[in-house]
């Protein structure tokens, strides 16, 4: 069965410093990976996908993410951290046909001054 | 950006009642989902739904019911209302094609007293 694993509940950074968060995924297949940003009270905003090609994918808001298949794993990484990027992020899995997202508990990240 | 409106966005009711959170959008999508978020917590799919007359029941066992009569509406109905009821509810839709990006509602609170 497909499952996501973010093995960080809460990550503390200061404003300017880079960040990475780390998404592990189980999936038998070529997977299709998100990464999605939750501010509070609010819905989920894409910050970005990949299906196929470059396994380095570019996003919004200067986020970038690596597929590596011998690792499973997708982390989301940032150069510069600033205090708006303090939100909720999920890393979420399709489930093949299905159309189905599996998503990650989440890691909710914190920005210091 | 994408068009899909959630209303309400908060409602507290008492136990017992019936209510029917909404979801629209605008963007002509065949799929559409519903997620049960809880504080800090992943999202669950409770349900989904292919096209019009279409409805398929998620991963997480769910007491609400859906229906699928307009392509672009898509309410969930809680015949009585529990406090067990009390969450965060995510409305999504994606395209009709294979797995792609799905476009997230902002949510509706719902507290049950």
């Amino acid at each position: 069965a497909q499952s996501v694993t973010q093995p960080d509940i809460h990550i503390t950074v200061s404003e300017g410093a880079s960040l990475e968060l780390r998404c592990n995924y189980s999936y038998g297949a070529t997977p299709y990976l998100f990464w999605y940003v939750q501010s509070p009270g609010q819905g989920l905003q894409l910050l970005l996908k990949y299906f196929s090609g470059d396994t380095l994918v570019q996003g919004i808001k200067g986020f970038e993410a690596e597929f590596k298949r011998s690792q499973s794993s997708f982390n989301l990484r940032k150069p510069s951290v600033h205090w708006s990027d303090a939100a909720e992020y999920f890393c979420a899995v399709g489930a093949g046909s299905s159309y189905k997202l599996i998503f990650g508990s989440g890691t909710r990240l914190l920005v210091r001054p | 950006e994408a068009d899909i409106y959630q209303t309400p966005r908060y409602l507290v009711i008492g136990t017992g009642k019936k209510i029917t959170l909404e979801c629209s959008q605008t963007m002509g999508h065949d799929k559409m989902y519903w997620y049960q978020q809880d504080p800090g917590m992943e999202l669950h799919l409770i349900h989904y739904s292919y096209g019009v007359n279409s409805t398929e029941k998620g991963d997480l066992s769910s007491e609400s019911t859906v229906s699928r009569i307009r392509t672009e509406h898509f309410p969930l109905t809680l015949e009585s209302a529990r406090p067990s009821h009390t969450s965060q509810y995510l409305c999504a839709s994606s395209p009709g094609q294979n797995q792609e990006t799905q476009y997230f509602g902002p949510g509706t609170r719902l507290l049950v007293l």
